[in-house]
């Protein structure tokens, strides 16, 4: 099974601070089979990214993803208020798993 | 508009089994692989298997195999995920997501979630 560790497990931020959230795998993921999703507390987790770096339909383009292999990022440039919230890496190219999830709250 | 809606709230005891269903509509039913999704307490998302609508195959996580079954309905577009010898450690939040069939996508639509509580 591929585990996926993510880092930081909390991030502390400011409206209008980038951010940078990582995501490694135990091995390759195979063809960037990587996505990325944003959950709000008592909400179902939304698609923001697919295949490593594109956007999910509606996504603001101030999300962004890169990676391949076994290190992964998810980048928000300039943070909004809706962006405060828990987000999950998950690889799907061998079978499914999930990362742990990093917090992102404001400072 | 797509939609994943699932069945209400469950209270079960240590021992019993659950049934969650999930219903689709807003799209051609057997074009997407359905997913099986949990979210314990304040704890991250753990995939448990996956179900292909138009050929009834399923694949489960090695740690609910033996335990968990899910099937379909295709006149009602309706799946169901029945996990089975529940104990306290299942107390958790269902979820249901839909996953385009050789597209690689990622989950692009969610149910609202099912809290299943396993209590004596």
């Amino acid at each position: 099974e591929i585990v996926l560790t993510q880092s930081p497990g909390t991030l502390s931020l400011s409206p209008g601070e980038g951010a940078t959230l990582s995501c490694r795998a135990s091995q390759s993921v195979s063809s960037s089979f990587l996505a990325w999703y944003q959950q709000k507390p008592g909400q179902a987790p939304r698609l923001l990214i697919y295949g490593a770096s594109t956007r999910a339909t509606g996504i603001p383009d101030r999300f962004s993803g890169s990676g391949s292999g076994t290190d992964f990022t998810l980048t928000i440039s300039r943070l909004e208020p809706e962006d405060f919230a828990v987000y999950y890496c998950q690889q799907y190219g061998s079978s499914h798993t999930f990362g742990q999830g990093t917090k992102l709250e404001i400072k | 508009q797509v939609q994943l809606v699932q069945s209400g709230a469950e209270v079960k005891k240590p021992g019993a089994s659950v049934k969650v269903f999930c219903k689709a509509s807003g799209y051609t039913f057997t074009n997407y692989y359905i997913h099986w999704v949990r979210q314990a307490p304040g704890q991250g998302l753990e995939w448990m298997g996956i179900i292909n609508p138009k050929i009834l195959s399923t694949g489960y996580a090695q740690k609910f195999q033996g335990r968990i079954t899910m099937t379909r309905d295709t006149s009602t577009s309706t799946v169901s995920m029945e996990l089975s010898s529940l104990r306290s450690e299942d107390t958790a939040v269902y979820y249901c997501a839909r996953d385009e069939i050789g597209g690689q996508r990622g989950f692009d639509y969610w149910g609202q979630g099912t809290l299943v509580t396993v209590s004596s």
